[in-house]
């Protein structure tokens, strides 16, 4: 059965002071691994996609990254707003359900 | 572009009750997916379509939650008696037709439901 784990549950950083989220997977088959960002009281938002080992993409202070077992998100300098949940995904094969990880709660001190 | 639309937002109602929910996806996305959202977890699949099909629906609890899309296009999610424990965020999602790589999801706001 696919499987997505995240960590750590929770992180509290100072505003400047740069970390990484870990998300890993067990999938049969990757399709897409997918990262969200999600506020309080909201839907989740699509950040990023990635597909294979090796793979980056970047928006803003964020950047993901994607090995065959893992992927990270790093965040660079992070702001005050910068604060959320997110939630790492993946696609398998066959009828490609999305998989959702419990996600890391982050909160940014200024 | 017009986002996933989700109503309604809030809903409070008895243990034994009934309750529908209803989502308009993104116009043109033929997969649809419902999402249960417990508090301070991520969101656990429901129910997934393919334009009226469904394609997995193997966490659904069948004796009390039903789903439909009518014409590949709305959909409601139905829990008929709700009990204490579906207390939690319902999400709809929509995303393009799947190709080899998958295609990302949309979400909506979600409708936070409280059974008490």
């Amino acid at each position: 059965e696919d499987q997505v784990t995240q960590s750590p549950e929770a992180l509290r950083l100072q505003e400047g002071e740069s970390s990484s989220l870990n998300c890993s997977y067990t999938v049969s088959g990757l399709r897409g691994l997918f990262w969200y960002r999600q506020d309080p009281g909201k839907g989740p938002e699509f950040l990023f996609t990635l597909y294979s080992a090796g793979e980056e993409k970047e928006k803003e202070r964020l950047k993901a990254t994607l090995t065959k077992k893992e992927s990270f998100l790093h965040i660079t300098a992070p702001k005050p707003e910068d604060s959320a949940t997110y939630l790492c995904a993946v696609r398998n094969t066959g009828f490609q359900k999305l998989v959702f990880g419990t996600g890391t709660r982050l909160l940014v001190s200024p | 572009e017009a986002g996933v639309a989700q109503s309604p937002r809030y809903k409070i109602i008895e243990k034994r009750q009934s309750v529908a929910f209803w989502c308009n996806p993104i116009s043109g996305h033929a997969t649809l997916y419902w999402y249960q959202q417990i508090l301070g977890q991520g969101p656990k699949l429901l129910i997934q379509f393919q334009n009226n099909g469904v394609v997995d629906d193997s966490q659904l609890p069948k004796d009390r939650f039903s789903a439909e899309r009518l014409k590949g296009v709305d959909s409601t999610l139905k829990i008929q008696p709700a009990k204490l424990e579906d207390s939690a965020v319902y999400l709809c999602a929509s995303s393009s037709r799947e190709s080899y790589w998958g295609t990302e999801a949309f979400f909506g706001q979600g409708t936070r439901l409280t059974v008490v």
